[in-house]
């Protein structure tokens, strides 16, 4: 079991470029989330998918895509990427509501 | 929405000693309560949680008490090693409402000093 696996490791972009973060999970879970961790503000949810098919903003969406492909792949898209989403990026998944929320290593992205 | 507040931000304690980091939340209506770990370069990992229908619980050398009155909890780590060092977020939740998101405090450092 790998657990929640996130591609790339590290990204460096310039202002205005694309990309997409790519996560995948093998424990079967249902739901899945993506965090941005800023230093002193701790985790915070970008967008999350309760099951296959549904996604839902959090508390920062702007600027940000994402896609639930099927149940075991969540990846998220920077179509126009700024300096403010400079940040490490990290996927979780977990079995459902009020269960344990299992983490990947994270995505550090620099944006120039 | 909920807001989480985490104190402090930095903790040094020698090895040995115990450890005290303390959580409040905003909104009543908060039923899960879990801490996680996170070790440098690492995601985080879940050490503890507890329920709102429940005010203390333990596991080994970790334990986390609830106060629903007052709105906070805390998390109690007592004979310190060197592995404790890293940073612990506490977090909120709703579950149960239709809402599953966790929201999490800013975090504190934790330094075991040998």
């Amino acid at each position: 079991n790998a657990g929640v696996t996130q591609t790339p490791k590290f990204q460096v972009l310039k202002t205005g470029q694309s990309m997409t973060l790519q996560c995948a999970q093998d424990m079967n879970h249902n739901s899945m989330y993506w965090y941005r961790q800023d230093p002193g503000m701790g985790l915070r949810l970008i967008y999350y998918s309760a099951s296959e098919g549904t996604t839902d903003k959090g508390e920062v969406p702007n600027g940000y895509n994402v896609s639930r492909l099927n149940k075991r792949e969540f990846s998220l898209r920077l179509e126009s990427a700024a300096p403010s989403q400079t940040s490490v990026y990290f996927c979780a998944s977990s079995e459902g509501r009020i269960n344990e929320q299992f983490f990947g290593p994270g995505t550090r992205l620099t944006v120039l | 929405g909920e807001n989480v507040e985490q104190h402090p931000s930095t903790l040094s304690v020698q090895e040995g000693d115990s450890a005290v980091i303390k959580c409040t939340y905003s909104d009543s209506a908060s039923n899960y309560f879990p801490w996680y770990k996170q070790e440098l370069g690492k995601g985080p990992q879940l050490i503890i949680d507890i329920r709102s229908n429940v005010g203390e619980k333990k596991d080994q050398r970790i334990a986390v008490t609830l106060n629903k009155t007052a709105k906070h909890f805390s998390l109690h780590i007592t004979e310190t090693q060197p592995e404790d060092s890293a940073v612990y977020f506490c977090a909120a939740s709703m579950a149960g409402f239709g809402n599953e998101k966790l929201t999490f405090g800013t975090g504190t450092r934790l330094t075991i000093i040998p």
